[in-house]
């Protein structure tokens, strides 16, 4: 149990262009589900907290016109990249938040490459 | 602000050869403190929760213990498969009903067959 996903696990993209990232919750309802952003060597970085029908709650110095962040249901959530550059090149990963446990359950990551 | 701080950063052991990883934090008030094992190029795997002083988890070579400032994680007879970046995390009461998790800077193990 507990599974969470994530689609594409790897995207090249030009410079200029959006991209957009799925998280979801397998076999659980996700109310809250989380995105952090991971640069190599380094750990784990919020980057907003996403609520199912409500507008996401981002981390102090990210852009939310740049990292939009849909959480159209229960078990799924959306990150798009708008106009990306090379240096929003990095590693996200999406979790989810069963609600009835204090654990989150973290999908697999995707690697962005921005030429 | 809840603060996270986890050594070594690197550990290299030999197969067979026990040792401990830190996590020491700083919370208003601990909700939960969490272990997770991440390999590289993949997202975290929960390992465990720990939730007051004195408690302790196991699952297979690997044991959890918690006290009010630090945790550690036990690796008993490692084999190389334990190689991978240990994460320790915690959930204050300042997270509110959001229940964000603040992460320590990982450590680092490999096991050497």
């Amino acid at each position: 149990g507990a599974v969470v996903s994530q689609h594409p696990s790897r995207v090249i993209c030009k410079s200029g262009t959006s991209v957009k990232i799925e998280c979801r919750s397998l076999d659980f309802q996700a109310t809250t589900m989380f995105w952090y952003r991971q640069f190599p060597k380094q750990s784990l970085m919020l980057m907003a907290t996403s609520n199912e029908g409500s507008k996401a709650t981002y981390e102090q110095g990210v852009e939310k016109d740049k990292f939009l962040i849909n959480h159209a249901s229960l078990t799924l959530s959306t990150l798009t990249v708008t106009s990306a550059h090379p240096e929003d090149s990095s590693f996200y990963i999406c979790s989810a938040h069963p609600g009835t446990y204090n654990e989150q359950f973290f999908g697999p990551g995707t690697r962005l490459t921005v030429l | 602000e809840d603060q996270v701080t986890q050594s070594p950063e690197a550990l290299r052991l030999q197969e067979g050869e026990s040792s401990s990883l830190n996590c020491s934090y700083t919370v208003s008030g601990l909700r939960g403190l969490f272990w997770y094992r991440q390999d590289p190029g993949k997202g975290p795997e929960f390992l465990f929760t720990l939730y007051s002083a004195g408690e302790e988890k196991e699952k297979e070579r690997l044991k959890a213990t918690l006290t009010k400032k630090e945790s550690f994680l036990h690796i008993t007879a490692p084999k190389p498969e334990d190689s991978a970046t240990y994460l320790c995390a915690v959930q204050g009461i300042s997270s509110g009903s959001a229940r964000q998790l603040t992460f320590g800077s990982g450590t680092q193990l490999t096991v050497l067959p």
